[in-house]
């Protein structure tokens, strides 16, 4: 089972901030928290990740709260394009990095 | 770079067949992934292979059976197929396994079985 905890879906406007929250409160201390996104009938897309900082890179921002048990993808000002399927994944450090355990995920609907 | 390359994008099997889908992983990868998509039980961990070698297989029957190539392509095949293979099968490669690797993904072949 997933290790994660997503609302299943959220509408955004276009041009507005995504804030999509993701609930981990089993993480242990060597698991990064994933965010891929699922565009119809395409592969998975790597976001970001991180393990206790919070970390900003082209596409999105991760925020991780201080006692790591929950997070938030923040997608600074949405497109069309960013309506998609996103997972929250919580995976080891030094574990089979392909052995993803994919929950629901949120699905994502940027309006106009 | 290439991405993942998936061959063939779609497919259409009656039960009973086999089938063998391809992966070539993006250039400099050694760790290869696949995932079975359906809609009722989302994405699954089928298997991921590291330099030629199998070193996680998800909960999945002997019917689907994978392996890798020193080049780091990689091949899966389901035997004896049912109605309930039919799935979107994707492949991700990463460059090694292990690590905070991140992972990524071709855009799958779609299996339908008749």
């Amino acid at each position: 089972d997933a290790k994660t905890t997503q609302p299943t879906s959220m509408d955004c406007a276009e041009g507005r901030a995504a804030n999509l929250p993701c609930n981990h409160s089993t993480i242990s201390g060597n698991e990064y928290v994933y965010w891929y996104r699922q565009i119809h009938s395409q592969g998975p897309q790597y976001i970001i990740h991180g393990l206790k900082n919070n970390e900003t890179n082209e596409m999105a921002s991760l925020i991780i709260t201080e006692d790591r048990k929950s997070s938030t993808l923040i997608l600074p000002h949405a497109t069309l394009r960013d309506t998609a399927v996103y997972y929250c994944i919580v995976s080891g450090y030094g574990g089979s990095q392909g052995n993803l355990i994919f929950g629901k995920g949120t699905k994502l609907s940027v309006k106009p | 770079k290439a991405g993942v390359t998936q061959t063939p994008r779609y497919l259409i099997k009656t039960r009973g067949q086999q089938v063998t889908l391809s992966c070539s992983p993006i250039s400099g990868h050694r760790s290869v992934s696949w995932y079975q998509q359906t809609p009722g039980q989302g994405l699954q961990f089928l298997f991921e292979y590291f330099s030629e070698t199998q070193r996680n297989k998800g909960n999945f029957p002997g019917r689907f059976s994978g392996r890798q190539f020193s080049n780091s392509r990689s091949e899966m095949n389901v035997s004896t197929l049912e109605l309930g293979d039919s799935a979107l099968y994707l492949c991700a490669s990463s460059f090694r396994t292990g690590g905070d690797e991140k992972l990524f993904f071709g855009s799958g072949t779609q299996l339908s079985v008749l």
